[in-house]
């Protein structure tokens, strides 16, 4: 059973385009959803991560719009860039703190 | 400051054969985890441990054993191997229950 749903699979954009990655839960004891950037051969890297009681957080082009009610948090990327190109993992932590549970990803290709 | 490492980096065992995949982090964290990350369904958590002599199960641990001697070290164990064990193994670390995990380079490992 996958606690946290991730779609779309894959997804390709222009360069300068607006990805947009979504996720939902539905285990409402999850207290911090990170999201994770891989490049091909390499391990996972926190991105940014955002709490529940947050609606939207920005680091950068990168931002989390949260939505505690519905139970979805997305990522967008804005003026995406051809280095963005990787894959994307949103995560959903437990609330004891010990265990995290990952989407199935996103691979994004960004064409220059 | 190397991080989290792992070894080895590739590794092909035959059926019911046993091996240990090696995780060391030198950033003084306290929890660490294993996963396993598989084609289309994002990372699974097998073990983390909170603590040297502190081990726990995630949500795939059967067919794996962990121990946690050090701070620094979490080896996984893999007993009677099967093909359903063929995977990219990550091993992860965090300072106390932090969000941000750090993830090693991966072990790709085939069993055949």
């Amino acid at each position: 059973q996958q606690q946290v749903k991730q779609s779309p699979q894959s997804l390709i954009v222009q360069k300068g385009g607006i990805p947009i990655i979504n996720c939902a839960y539905e285990n409402t004891a999850f207290d911090y959803f990170p999201w994770y950037q891989q490049f091909p051969g390499k391990g996972p890297a926190l991105l940014i991560a955002i709490r529940p009681d947050v609606s939207e957080k920005k680091e950068g082009r990168f931002t989390i719009s949260f939505n505690k009610s519905a139970k979805q948090f997305s990522l967008h990327i804005m003026d995406s860039q051809p280095g963005d190109s990787a894959t994307y993992f949103c995560a959903a932590r437990s609330g004891t703190g010990n265990q995290f549970y990952f989407g199935t990803g996103t691979s994004l290709t960004v064409i220059p | 400051n190397a991080g989290v490492t792992q070894t080895p980096k590739f590794r092909i065992l035959k059926i019911g054969q046993s091996m240990t995949l090696q995780c060391t982090q030198d950033m003084n964290h306290n929890y660490m985890y294993w996963y396993r990350q598989d084609p289309g369904m994002g990372l699974k958590l097998i073990y983390y441990s909170v603590g040297a002599g502190i081990t726990d199960k995630g949500e795939v641990p059967n067919g794996y054993n962990v121990s946690r001697s050090t701070t620094e070290d979490f080896p996984l164990r893999l007993e009677l191997a099967a093909p359903s064990q063929t995977s990219v193994y990550f091993c992860a670390s965090s300072y106390g229950n932090s969000y941000e995990q750090y993830f090693g380079p991966g072990t790709r490992l085939t069993v055949t």
